[in-house]
């Protein structure tokens, strides 16, 4: 079936470092893509999205490009702040209304 | 504009109680989802409601969970009875239905069953 597939964690870096979460995805058609971001105690948080292949979604000097070649929706920031430490779930929608399918979650901490 | 609403954010009950969660959406969404998220695990749907008309109830285990939107607004999620498996957090969002719209999520209700 439909799955979201992302990079296991604990994801620890310093503060200033490069980030990559990897995800990818398996479905029919080609359904929009989001990364959420859960801070400690907390709900999900919308950080970008893309809805069709090439689109490129940003937010807060996040990235990450909708690529239906790979099947893949890989998350990336150049400088990662202390204040960005939470967890990212990536995740699948479909056709107007149709339920998301979240990957595990990555957890990200980042020290000073 | 205000966000999703729950309540409440903290329950502890013991196996075999019952307890009852409630959402309001964002004013105006017409669609309303219920998530289960388990410690460590990405939400996954339990029911999705299209206004006051369920869309999707293929993963709620219906022998104890049920869920009602009587109205097509606020809606109403309830165990009975709770087993410590149902230990988790409940995530209600919501999202309107043009185009591939982003779901919006509430704070969620964290359950602890003992």
């Amino acid at each position: 079936g439909d799955s979201v597939t992302q990079m296991e964690g604990p994801v620890t870096l310093s503060e200033e470092a490069f980030l990559t979460i990897n995800c990818t995805y398996t479905a029919t058609g080609y359904p929009s893509l989001f990364w959420y971001v859960q801070y400690p105690g907390e709900g999900l948080q919308l950080l970008l999205k893309a809805t069709k292949a090439d689109d490129k979604g940003s937010n807060k000097g996040f990235e990450a490009t909708y690529r239906k070649e790979t099947t893949s929706f890989h998350l990336e920031k150049g400088s990662v702040q202390v204040s960005d430490s939470a967890v990212y779930f990536c995740a699948r929608g479909g056709q107007a209304g149709t339920a998301l399918i979240f990957g595990k979650g990555t957890t990200l901490s980042v020290s000073s | 504009e205000a966000g999703v609403a729950q309540s409440p954010r903290y329950k502890i009950i013991e196996k075999r109680q019952s307890v009852a969660f409630w959402c309001n959406p964002i004013s105006g969404h017409a669609t309303l989802y219920w998530y289960q998220q388990i410690l460590g695990q990405g939400p996954k749907l339990l029911i999705q409601f299209q206004n006051n008309g369920v869309v999707d109830d293929s993963q709620l285990p219906k022998d104890r969970f049920s869920a009602e939107r009587l109205k097509g607004v606020d809606s109403t999620l309830k165990i009975q009875p709770a087993k410590l498996e149902d230990s988790a957090v409940y995530l209600c969002a919501s999202s309107s239905i043009r185009g591939q719209e982003t779901q919006y999520f509430g704070p969620g209700t964290r359950l602890l069953v003992l």
